[in-house]
């Protein structure tokens, strides 16, 4: 199954990057990466996705490594706002299903 | 649009009840899916459905039924309410089913926050 791996938690002062890691080893050629936040106790929020290049919204960016393993969510200029718990998901392969793991929860300090 | 919406907000049930939480979207979605989120967990996927008459299986099904007649509603009950099901659940919309696809983007429901005596 695809699987993604975030560290659990991360701080970040706030004005700063927060740089979020995501590594998903097992990903199938054609299969995006998503990123989710969710803010206390919220329905998760879309966030990004990617395939291959780089992107860039009006949230964040998202760089995906060359060979597709790993991902990073930057946050350019992170708030008090941005603290919340971050999920990198992806297609379990063969299936019609997103799993979400237990993410990263960001802290952004004052 | 009103996006996803779920009723009831809050629910407390009596061990060996049953219920069922009410799912809408009006964004002619073709796929939705519930999860349920255990204080301080991930979100864990119940069932899906890839368009109306077709639903499958996620990580967590048992104790759970679920029926896609329309396209719109997407409704999930609880046969026999247990303590274990103490939970949130989210519902979530997306246009089309997970395929690797930029449609796949997911929306979600503000949430159902169930409690079981």
């Amino acid at each position: 199954d695809a699987k993604t791996t975030q560290p659990p938690s991360m701080d970040c002062a706030e004005g700063r990057a927060a740089n979020l890691p995501c590594n998903h080893s097992t990903i199938s050629g054609n299969e995006y990466v998503y990123w989710y936040r969710q803010i206390h106790s919220q329905g998760p929020q879309y966030i990004i996705h990617g395939l291959k290049n780089n992107e860039t919204n009006e949230m964040a960016s998202l760089i995906i490594t060359e060979d597709r393993k790993s991902s990073t969510l930057i946050l350019p200029h992170a708030t008090l706002r941005d603290t919340a718990v971050y999920y990198c998901i992806v297609r379990v392969t063969g299936t019609y299903k997103y799993i979400f793991g237990t993410g990263t929860r960001l802290k952004v300090l004052a | 649009n009103a996006g996803v919406t779920q009723t009831p907000k809050f629910q407390v049930l009596k061990t060996g009840q049953s219920m069922t939480l009410q799912c809408a979207q009006d964004m002619n979605h073709e796929y939705m899916s519930w999860y349920r989120q255990d204080p301080g967990m991930g979100l864990r996927l119940i069932h899906y459905s890839v368009g109306a008459g077709i639903t499958d299986q996620g990580e967590v099904p048992n104790g759970y039924n679920v029926s896609r007649s329309t396209t719109e509603d997407f409704p999930l009950r609880l046969l026999s309410a247990a303590p274990s099901q103490t939970s949130v659940y989210f519902c979530a919309s997306s246009y089309s089913r997970p395929g690797g696809r930029a449609t796949d983007t997911q929306y979600f429901g503000p949430g159902t926050r169930l409690t079981v005596l």
